[in-house]
This record gives C-alpha cells, sequence and structure tokens, in this order.
C-alpha cells in the first residue's frame, strides 16, 4: 500500500532559526495536505497542495510539492515559541484515503 | 473554537463497560470519519461515512461498533475494549465524495482510557 516518509522524527531548535521537516512517497500523489498538531491538541490543517512543482507560503511557512508529486516540504523561517508541535504531512492518491507521514516533532526553544 | 464537537472530552471504562463516544459537526460536510491516535503517532483511520453511509471499514475490531443517525452525527460505539485500545479518538468531517482529496476538519477528541 502507500506509505509516506517523513524526516526528521524530531527537530530542537533555537528560537529564531530556520526548520524544514521532508515527506516523500512511494506513489505520485493526487495532492498533500500538511497538518499541525499542539502538544495535547489536535491536528490542524495548515494547506493543501495539488500541482506539480507548486510553491505556498503562509507568512513564515512555506511549503512545497516536488515535480514529479511524490515529495514534500514545510520550511520554518526564523522559528518562534508558537511553532512548537508535530507537523505531519498526509497524502493521496487519486480516491484513496489519506495516507499520514509519522511526524516531525519540532520544539523551540527560547 | 473547533467546529467538530466531540463528547467527551476523556473516558475512562473497564474492559467490561459499554460506552460511546460522540461528535457532531455543522459544517454541512458529509463524510465523517473516525481515527485513533496513539502518543507519538500519526491519526490511524477506522471509519469513514459518506452521505451517512459506511464507505470504509480499515479492519477494526468488532468491539468498536460506528453509527451514523444523520448528516451532522457520528458515534462509536465501545464494548469490552481491551487496555490497548487506550487512545485518543478523533473525528473528523470532509466534503465528499473524493475522500482523500479533501481536507479534514478534526476535533478535539476523546481521550479514552481502558482499565
Amino acid at each position: 500500500g502507500q506509505q509516506v516518509m517523513q524526516i526528521p522524527q524530531y527537530q530542537h531548535v533555537q528560537e529564531g532559526e530556520d526548520f524544514t521537516t521532508y515527506c516523500n512517497s512511494s506513489t505520485t500523489l493526487s495532492n498533500i495536505q500538511w497538518y499541525k498538531q499542539r502538544p495535547g491538541g489536535h491536528p490542524v490543517f495548515l494547506i493543501q497542495l495539488v500541482k506539480s512543482g507548486e510553491v505556498k507560503k503562509q507568512k513564515r511557512l512555506t511549503f512545497q510539492f516536488g515535480e514529479a508529486k511524490k515529495n514534500s516540504s514545510l520550511h520554518i523561517t526564523a522559528t518562534q515559541t508558537t511553532d512548537v508541535g508535530t507537523y505531519f504531512c498526509a497524502g493521496a492518491s487519486g480516491y484513496s484515503t489519506l495516507t499520514f507521514g509519522k511526524g516531525t516533532m519540532l520544539l523551540v526553544s527560547p | 473554537d473547533t467546529e467538530v464537537t466531540q463528547t467527551p472530552k476523556h473516558l475512562v471504562m473497564g474492559m467490561t463497560n459499554k460506552k460511546s463516544l460522540k461528535c457532531e459537526q455543522h459544517m454541512g460536510h458529509r463524510a465523517m470519519y473516525w481515527y485513533k491516535q496513539k502518543a507519538k503517532k500519526p491519526p490511524e483511520l477506522m471509519f469513514v461515512y459518506s452521505y451517512e453511509k459506511l464507505s470504509i471499514n480499515e479492519s477494526v475490531p468488532s468491539r468498536f461498533s460506528p453509527e451514523c443517525p444523520n448528516s451532522s452525527l457520528l458515534n462509536l460505539h465501545l464494548h469490552a475494549l481491551q487496555p490497548e485500545d487506550s487512545a485518543l479518538y478523533l473525528c473528523a468531517s470532509s466534503q465528499p465524495p473524493r475522500i482523500g482529496a479533501n481536507v479534514l476538519t478534526f476535533g478535539a477528541g476523546s481521550r479514552l482510557t481502558v482499565l
């Protein structure tokens, strides 16, 4: 079945440093979504990418979808303590359900 | 505030108890989901309802029984659970029919502990 690998599993940065998490799929995706889950919270939708090579920005967050639609990344510029949480990518092919990556837990020290 | 409401927030039950988790959404979505999430793991799909009909059951044990009384409500009936079933149970909703293509709105979850 479809697999979505996500790295790193965990990252601890100093406030102000940049952060990137990467997702790779074993199959071509029709779309990839990113969710953020704060400690003790629930996943909250951040963005959806559907086009090959797509790049979207939300303030300090930059999301990319690879040309082959098999990989994606989330980059945070100048992290803040409010960025703490686990970031999940989730991809789907055709009419399949979303497959979640294992997530990257981000810790930010002030 | 989340637009998908789950009750109860916390539930402790014994292995012989029968309990239910409830989920309500007022977003006009016609697909609803149950996910199970263990600590430090991603959400794991259990069931999908589309237009109030069960469309996906991810080989979930029969001690979990879903129910969708109407387009806004989703229940998960629990019976004879095991301690390893302790987890955060998340309800989500989206627009059908392209289940995998649609964005999920999650509820805050029900944290279940089975003793």
